[in-house]
């Protein structure tokens, strides 16, 4: 049984630029959560999508987006990339809400 | 706002030392799980806990969940180095599931 697939794993960008990152959660688990992971903060929750509906959100700005696909996989966008939002970016895959979480190995985003 | 604190968090211990770690919440969780995550990995998962006062015992790691689901403590025996990582308590509570600031662990062979 294949575990959850992040892409891509690493990714520079420049201050301004647009980023999109891809998670495909496991087979059978329609509940897509992404987190922010710097060593100031922790990990902080960015939103859950479960059936394609944002179910949950956290308390980042509007230029963090998502969505998430009828396969259930599931994207998350950042416009206007500023220097601190450089962290690994982390999907966990669950089969419902509120059931245990499988993360995925991460994507390293490094904004310059 | 639900917050999980954990204590302490960064530990230095040499092999074969024993060690605890806390995970504390003011509020009620259904359920709490705990994760270990090594540099540039995501979390695994190493146990769920759903009923207060439940022990489990996973090799030389014993996970307690407290009388009133509030709180989590993880006890490793005989700490090895393989055991280094940063662990993580996460809560889940009403359509919400919160994560702990961390524990370092560094085991020093």
């Amino acid at each position: 049984k294949a575990g959850v697939t992040q892409t891509p794993r690493y990714l520079i960008k420049t201050r301004g630029q647009q980023v999109t990152l891809s998670c495909s959660p496991i087979s059978g688990h329609r509940s897509v959560s992404w987190y922010q992971q710097t060593p100031g903060q922790g990990l902080q929750f960015l939103f859950e999508y479960f059936s394609e509906t944002q179910r949950n959100k956290g308390n980042f700005p509007g230029r963090f987006s998502g969505r998430q696909f009828s396969n259930s996989r599931s994207e998350m966008n950042v416009s206007t990339l500023e220097l601190g939002d450089s962290a690994l970016y982390l999907c966990a895959s669950r089969r419902a809400p509120n059931t245990e979480a499988f993360f995925g190995q991460g994507t390293r985003l490094t904004v310059v | 706002t639900q917050l999980l604190e954990q204590s302490p968090q960064f530990l230095s211990i040499q092999e074969g030392e024993n060690l605890t770690v806390y995970c504390n919440s003011s509020s009620v969780f259904s359920s709490l799980q705990w994760y270990r995550q090594e540099p540039g990995e995501g979390p695994v998962l190493l146990v769920t806990v759903v009923t207060g006062g439940e022990v489990k015992k996973l090799k030389r790691l014993t996970f307690q969940f407290g009388d009133a689901r509030k709180d989590s403590s993880l006890h490793i025996t005989a700490a090895q180095p393989g055991d280094t990582g940063l662990y993580l308590c996460a809560g889940e509570g009403y359509q919400k599931v919160t994560f702990g600031t961390g524990t370092k662990l560094q085991v020093i062979p």
